[in-house]
Parts: C-alpha cells; structure tokens; sequence
C-alpha cells in the first residue's frame, strides 16, 4: 500500500473549523482515501472515503487535491467529541480489506 | 444496538493459558476482520474471514494464534499459551463486500 503522511499533533479551539492534512505522493489510480478515527479507549470509526472528487458526509468534507498527491479531512465546526487521532489510509480498490493504520495525527479540541 | 460487539472487553490471563476473544459482526455484515493494537502503536491487521472461510490470514502470528468465522455464531479468536507479548488490545471490524469497515470497542487482553 502507499504511503501516507500526516502532522503527528493539531490543535483547534471548540466550533472552529478543523483542516487535517494528508500527503500520499505515491498514490495510484486504484488507491481510495479513506479517513478514520481513533478516540480513546474505543475502536476506530469510519469517517469518510473517496477517489478523485471532494466529498461530504454528515461527519466531515473530503477535499482531494487535483493531482491526488494530498487530501484534507475538514471538520466544519469541532466539538470536544472530536478530540481523537486521525488515520489517513489509502486502500487499493484490488485489496480493500487490509486497512493499514500510521500513527494518526492527534486532534486536541480547546473549550 | 446494531454495532460490532466484542466481549469481554477486558480479558485477563496467566502466562499459558488460553484467550478466547467474541466478535459479533453487525446485522447483515458477511465479512470479519481481526486487528490487534500494541501500547502506543497503530492497529495491525491480523487476518480475514467470511463465513467458514480464512481468505487471508498474512498477518496473523504462525503459532499459537487461530481464527473461525462459523456459519453460526460469533468469530472467534484464540491464542493458546499466552505469553506476556501478546498483551493488547485486539479489535474486530464488519463489513459487506468494497464497504468501509466498521469496527468494535475491542478486547483489551492482559497477560499476567
């Protein structure tokens, strides 16, 4: 699977919008973005996915970039719930089972 | 609740014994997947059921470590002679065919 890059930590204050960045220079045409989160004590949770176009679900907005080679998960306004770590990972539409999670970056919200 | 359900949450065992870990996929789901998560790691994957089928178990350990997804009841997933490295939390996701994975609140597996 190729590989992806995310910040190891972001912070953000409560109903303020929240931009976590993703590079994965070696993507493939195959190659879904899929975004999950870990919060503590629990398993991760589905986010969001896609392939080539923004998109939006009642979580967040996927913003992917023209040529592929980054991603933005947004979370539109953040809430305390959403302090978790995020996981970037890219799934090749040929194995989609073998989720393979990085480190995340750790999102702390502020009061 | 219609989720993934992992039980027991939290497992205790002595060097040598044996872990039997629940999972219940969510209602409809055909595909079962294994994850285990060591402290201050990210989650491995371990291997891949669909019901009484292994399609790939490349991440599981080659000894001790089993897997069945039976035509009834829940998966399981079993370690015989439990070592103190196996200590973690293992994490069991759902799924239909080319659907996100939906996981459980896991089982946290202590050896002592």
């Amino acid at each position: 699977d190729a590989k992806t890059t995310q910040p190891n930590s972001m912070e953000s204050n409560e109903e303020e919008p929240v931009h976590l960045p993703c590079n994965h220079s070696t993507i493939s045409g195959t190659d879904y973005i899929h975004w999950y989160r870990q919060l503590p004590s629990q398993g991760p949770e589905y986010v969001i996915h896609g392939l080539t176009s923004n998109v939006n679900n009642r979580m967040a907005s996927l913003a992917i970039a023209e040529d592929r080679k980054s991603s933005t998960l947004i979370l539109h306004r953040a809430t305390l719930r959403d302090a978790a770590v995020y996981y970037c990972i890219l799934i090749s539409g040929g194995s989609n089972y073998k989720l393979t999670f990085g480190k995340g970056t750790l999102l702390t919200v502020n009061p | 609740n219609a989720g993934v359900m992992q039980n027991p949450r939290h497992l205790v065992r002595r060097r040598g014994q044996e872990a039997r870990l629940r999972c219940s996929p969510m209602k409809g789901h055909s595909h079962v997947y294994w994850y285990r998560q060591l402290p201050e790691e990210g989650l491995k994957f371990m291997v891949y059921l669909q019901k009484e089928n292994i399609i790939d178990e490349s991440g599981m350990p080659k000894e001790r470590f089993s897997a069945e997804f039976p035509k009834e009841g829940p998966s399981i997933l079993r370690i015989q002679q439990v070592v103190r490295g196996d200590s973690a939390a293992y994490f069991c996701a759902s799924s239909n065919p080319n659907q996100p994975q939906h996981f459980g609140d896991g089982t946290r597996l202590s050896i002592l």
